[in-house]
């Protein structure tokens, strides 16, 4: 069993919508990040959040240490939203590696 | 704004060749990481290095080793290619300590043929 889980696998929108991707963990955190891999390959680091709420733009992280959960929000969804949403954990070790979900494919039709 | 550059974005290589994958930081962190990239698996960690010369086996080390003699540069080497090593590879990096993103590389597509 993967110990980061995320929901849903696929998800279509119409642009505008709002759209929500979840993440649960099972293991102990110090840091939970939301990443963003367009096509092609190359992976951006969104958050990076261990406890709260973060904003930036029409993005929000949200997580829940307590329930284990993390959720990331895009308002007013865009084409160029269109992309595969990775949710990874730290579980503090000094080393410093992440434990990976599998992706969410987002894709925002015009 | 940190920089981590890999070598080749496509390559394709015949089985049982060596191959090198070379990564490149400019920021002077002091953990990278390998991973691969596969449809349906996510990312899987292959090695990591936390200093010069030091290293640690991740998920997948079977047919991969790695070299860091350089804080800068982290290599991963297919000692003989197979077809199953057919993937996206990408690096990344991040600075150790409290409050550090992951930076990646813009990744390799690497085909064994």
């Amino acid at each position: 069993k993967n110990e980061v889980e995320q929901s849903p696998q696929n998800l279509t929108a119409q642009e505008g919508e709002f759209i929500t991707i979840n993440c649960s963990y099972s293991v102990g955190i110090s840091a939970l990040h939301w990443l963003q891999q367009h096509p092609g390959g190359g992976i951006v680091s969104l958050f990076m959040l261990s406890s709260g709420k973060k904003k930036h733009g029409r993005l929000i992280a949200t997580i829940n240490i307590q329930e284990k959960h993390s959720s990331l929000h895009i308002t007013a969804s865009h084409p160029r939203d269109s992309a595969v949403y990775i949710c990874a954990v730290d579980r503090g070790s000094t080393l410093g590696r992440l434990y990976f979900g599998r992706g969410t494919q987002l894709t925002v039709w015009p | 704004d940190v920089k981590v550059t890999q070598s080749s974005r496509y390559l394709v290589k015949r089985t049982g060749e060596k191959v090198f994958l070379e990564c490149v930081q400019d920021m002077d962190h002091e953990n990278m990481f390998w991973y691969r990239q596969d449809p349906g698996l996510g990312l899987r960690l292959i090695y990591f290095s936390y200093d010069v010369k030091m290293k640690e086996k991740g998920d997948i080390p079977e047919g991969y080793s790695v070299s860091r003699e350089k804080k800068e540069r982290f290599s991963l080497i297919l000692e003989s290619a197979s077809t199953n090593q057919t993937s996206m590879y990408l690096c990344a990096t991040d600075p150790r300590g409290n409050d550090s993103p992951l930076h990646f590389g813009n990744g390799t597509r690497l085909t064994v043929t």
